[in-house]
């Protein structure tokens, strides 16, 4: 069972515009959320995080919002580049446990 | 910025073989986490060490092993290797254990034929 869902394989956003991915996830017992963004042949790259205390961080032209009632986040990329074109990965944990859990990813593309 | 750094990039073995991933994490960076990326699939954890003790374990087959050395980095050994242990190979790393974000390296291409 997929604990943490992107249910949008891809998104195309034109340049300088809003990127919006979403992410839901299903254990309420996930307290610390991270973004990262994947080229292809690389390592997922961190981006943001989140934990469970807040609704909001911002970090620049990203900021990632949590809904805890609603078990949902989102990642918000203002104004989005070319260079933002990638695979985001939503991920999370809980308290004590190492082990990242990843959703499947959504593949942004973003047209100059 | 140091990153964290595997090697090698890509391997090429046979079934039944064995392979050696080496994993060295960020400078004071104290654990070290394995993941396995099949096509198409999101990363799966293996395995993590803190301070050179094994501190989680995930879908690690019994086929494979790990340990991190004094000097922190770390080793993921896989024996008997099968046609579905084709993946990319992640190891990431942190300063301390849960709460943490974890930095990823490149990857390590692994093909079995």
């Amino acid at each position: 069972d997929q604990q943490v869902k992107q249910n949008s394989p891809s998104l195309s956003v034109q340049e300088g515009r809003i990127s919006i991915l979403n992410c839901d996830y299903t254990n309420s017992m996930f307290d610390y959320f991270l973004w990262y963004k994947k080229y292809p042949a690389e390592g997922p790259t961190f981006l943001i995080s989140i934990s469970s205390i807040k609704d909001k961080n911002e970090d620049g032209r990203f900021t990632v919002f949590l809904n805890k009632s609603a078990k949902h986040l989102s990642l918000h990329i203002v104004p989005s580049q070319p260079g933002d074109s990638a695979v985001y990965f939503c991920a999370s944990y809980q308290g004590g446990s190492e082990k990242l859990v990843f959703g499947k990813g959504t593949k942004l593309t973003v047209n100059p | 910025a140091a990153g964290v750094i595997q090697s090698p990039r890509h391997l090429i073995k046979e079934k039944r073989e064995t392979a050696t991933l080496k994993c060295y994490p960020i400078p004071r960076h104290d654990t070290v986490y394995w993941y396995q990326q099949g096509p198409g699939q999101d990363p799966q954890f293996l395995i993590s060490f803190y301070e050179k003790m094994q501190s989680d374990k995930g879908s690690i087959p019994d086929r494979f092993s790990a340990q991190q050395f004094s000097d922190y980095h770390s080793e993921l050994n896989m024996s008997s290797l099968e046609l579905g242990d084709s993946a990319l190979y992640f190891c990431a790393s942190s300063p301390g254990s849960s709460g943490h974000e974890q930095y990823f390296g490149p990857g390590t291409r692994l093909t079995v034929t």
